[in-house]
């Protein structure tokens, strides 16, 4: 079965410290896999994709197919990036659905 | 801007009531979708729609139906509420670019609240 799993609930942070988000997905195939984002009082929009291999506000994550995971990564942390944070994967032949996972909060403390 | 909108922000309704959720996105996307988001769940898929008057189940359909009757407009329908169906409800669209789905995003609308006394 198709599913994706953050073991984290909430994330806790200092400004500057690195960070890192775990996301392990389930499926047999070549999946896709997006970081969305929802900060506060604002709607769910697409951080990064994998297939992109692009760098957003600082974050990248990387698919690693031996670990099935895409954790998202960054450096060094500002208060701004607190928000919640989903990773999501698309079947091939699944058209547009996306499967999300639970979600992880992050919370940057100053 | 790609915008989608949705009928309510909050909506307080009790059991057994028949409730409409609106959802209208202007960018033409043939793909519409209603999630429910809720604490430690995530985003779970109740219907989505690749073209008008056509739909499909997702993860979580009972206690739910969907309608499409134009393009912009996917609408969520609750026959008859019940308090586990108090949550957020979420309205996204995208493209449609064939069954490999392509990089379409997935666009959000800002949600309802809806609480079922």
């Amino acid at each position: 079965a198709q599913r994706v799993t953050q073991p984290e609930k909430l994330l806790s942070v200092f400004k500057g410290a690195p960070v890192e988000l775990k996301c392990n997905y389930s499926y047999s195939g070549s999946p896709e896999l997006f970081w969305y984002v929802q900060y506060s009082r604002q709607r769910l929009q697409l951080l990064l994709r994998h297939i992109s291999r692009e760098s957003i506000k600082g974050f990248t994550a990387d698919l690693n197919k031996g670990e099935t995971s895409f954790h998202l990564k960054k450096p060094f942390a500002q208060e701004e990036d607190s928000a919640m944070y989903y990773c999501a994967l698309r079947g091939y032949n699944q058209g547009g659905k996306l499967i999300f996972g639970q979600g992880t909060e992050l919370s940057v403390k100053p | 801007d790609v915008k989608v909108t949705q009928s309510s922000r909050y909506l307080v309704k009790r059991t057994g009531e028949k409730v409409f959720l609106e959802c209208v996105q202007d960018m033409d996307h043939e793909n519409m979708f209603w999630y429910r988001q809720d604490p430690g769940l995530g985003l779970r898929l109740i219907y989505f729609s690749y073209d008008v008057k056509m739909k499909e189940k997702g993860d979580i359909p009972e206690g739910y139906s969907v309608s499409r009757e134009k393009k912009e407009r996917f609408s969520l329908i609750l026959e008859s509420a019940s308090t586990n169906q108090t949550s957020m409800y979420l309205c996204a669209s995208s493209w449609y670019t064939g069954t490999s789905g392509g990089e379409n995003e997935q666009f959000f609308g800002p949600g309802t609240r809806l609480t079922v006394l």
